[in-house]
């Protein structure tokens, strides 16, 4: 079965500091994607990334990064001077291949708070 | 382009009422899901369809809830009758083509069940 773990119930810090959000998978599936979500007040989920399990290559794109290591099992997440406008639930999530068009198996999410 | 829609916001009912939820997905969008979350949670899958057939339908309480999706564009969850425990936010996602495995979520209807 698959899984997907994010130990960080809630992080705050100060604006412009940086940030790591955590999140461990589990699958048997050799083939599987990857994911982080952003949940804002408002209550939509906004699609950040998707990463596929055979490509380990780590991705940049504005402040935000991600590191994936399938040795460890991890996506993690990285904001690089975080601002106000950050503030959100963030989830990280797996679906299995078989077209890749199964369902999403979600973390419970890190509530990010930064602070002014 | 639009995005998913759904309808309502909001809903509250009382306990063994009726409710049904609405989702218009991205246009040309195929595949569409519906997710439960609750509060402090994750998003959990009830339901995927592929067009207009259900493909995946293990996660639905199949007691109390049941969807459809007519002409494989427009559908509705519906809970009857709604138990204290269904209160959630239901959203719907969609996903184009199989090449592209990113979903797309509505705002999702928030249900209330006093």
């Amino acid at each position: 079965a698959q899984k997907v773990t994010q130990a960080q119930t809630e992080i705050s810090v100060v604006e412009k500091e940086d940030v790591t959000l955590d999140c461990v998978y589990e699958t048997r599936d050799t083939t599987y994607y990857l994911f982080w979500y952003k949940q804002p007040p408002s209550g939509e989920l906004v699609f950040l990334i998707r990463r596929n399990s055979f490509d380990e290559q780590n991705e940049i794109s504005g402040r935000y990064s991600w590191n994936f290591q399938k040795s460890t099992s991890s996506f993690n997440f990285t904001i690089t001077a975080s601002q106000v406008v950050d503030s959100a639930v963030y989830f990280c999530a797996l679906s299995e291949a078989r077209g890749g068009a199964d369902g999403l198996t979600f973390g419970k999410g890190t509530h990010l708070i930064i602070q002014p | 382009e639009a995005g998913v829609v759904q309808s309502p916001r909001y809903k509250i009912i009382e306990k063994k009422q009726p409710v049904a939820f609405w989702c218009n997905p991205i246009s040309g969008h195929n595949t569409l899901y519906w997710y439960r979350q609750n509060l402090g949670q994750g998003p959990e899958l009830l339901i995927r369809y592929e067009n207009e057939e259900a493909v995946d339908d293990s996660q639905l309480p199949k007691d109390r809830f049941s969807a459809e999706r007519l002409k494989g564009v427009d559908s509705t969850l519906k809970i009857q009758p709604a138990e204290l425990g269904d209160s959630a936010v239901y959203l719907c996602a969609s996903r184009g083509s199989r090449v592209s495995h990113e979903q797309y979520f509505g705002p999702g209807t928030r249900l209330t069940v006093t």
